[in-house]
């Protein structure tokens, strides 16, 4: 499971409300990225980081905001949560060998 | 911009039978391809790499072959079992792409049945 843990792994919250996800990795991998998958539209990309303090946008990047001040550890914040940010979010970090990705188990996000 | 299709969306077979799930994908420019398995309510599991200097890739039961200039990449899955059941994602590195980012198609949906 190339060692990646997401919390929570669910949250009910409110809109309007901030969020923020955690994404955890042991191995010390350098990229890390946040995807978002919905029906119809499959996985999607948000934000991905390729060092500390090092990140750029993905392709729906709009109301959410990251941060990585350690190698180990990827938020992803939500400022001002919406109905249309209810999603299972992904992490992912990109491995050594060839550059494959794996993921995170996920987070279900409901935005009521 | 890339566009990653997989067709068909659902399929279902009975166990045992050999089957072939398909990826096709605009921009034939690629760094790599890449499928994945994903379980009902579960993570992504990565299946099969494919480099774009490489024509196919094998583990176990699983082939995925790679054809750059027709744009198409294939998943084979031979003997089918029950436990094959899930979904399975086929995801688009491009060359220039920045932060080897990957671009997803939405998936076969896979039942094998018993």
């Amino acid at each position: 499971d190339a060692g990646i843990t997401q919390s929570p792994r669910h949250k009910v919250t409110e809109t309007g409300t901030p969020v923020t996800l955690r994404c955890h990795q042991t191995e010390n991998h350098r990229y890390m990225y946040w995807y978002r998958q919905d029906p119809g539209h499959g996985l999607r990309l948000i934000h991905y980081s390729y060092g500390v303090k090092d990140t750029d946008k993905g392709e729906v990047s709009d109301g959410y905001s990251v941060s990585r001040s350690k190698t180990e550890d990827f938020l992803l914040t939500l400022e001002s949560a919406t109905s249309s940010q209810t999603s299972v979010y992904f992490c992912a970090i990109r491995g050594d060998w060839y550059n494959e990705q794996f993921f995170g188990p996920g987070t279900r996000l409901t935005v009521l | 911009k890339q566009e990653v299709t997989q067709i068909p969306a659902a399929l279902s077979v009975p166990e045992g039978e050999n089957l072939v799930l398909n990826c096709s994908f605009t921009d034939s420019a690629i760094y790599n391809l890449q499928w994945f398995r994903q379980d009902p309510g579960k993570g992504l599991t990565s299946l099969l790499l494919i480099q774009s200097s490489q024509r196919e890739q094998t583990s176990g039961r699983l082939n995925a072959s790679l054809d750059k200039s027709s744009g198409r990449s294939t998943l084979y899955i031979a003997a089918s079992q029950p436990g094959d059941s899930a979904t399975y994602l086929c995801a688009v590195r491009r060359i220039e792409t920045s932060g080897s980012r990957l671009t997803f198609g939405e998936g076969t949906q896979l039942t094998v049945n018993p």
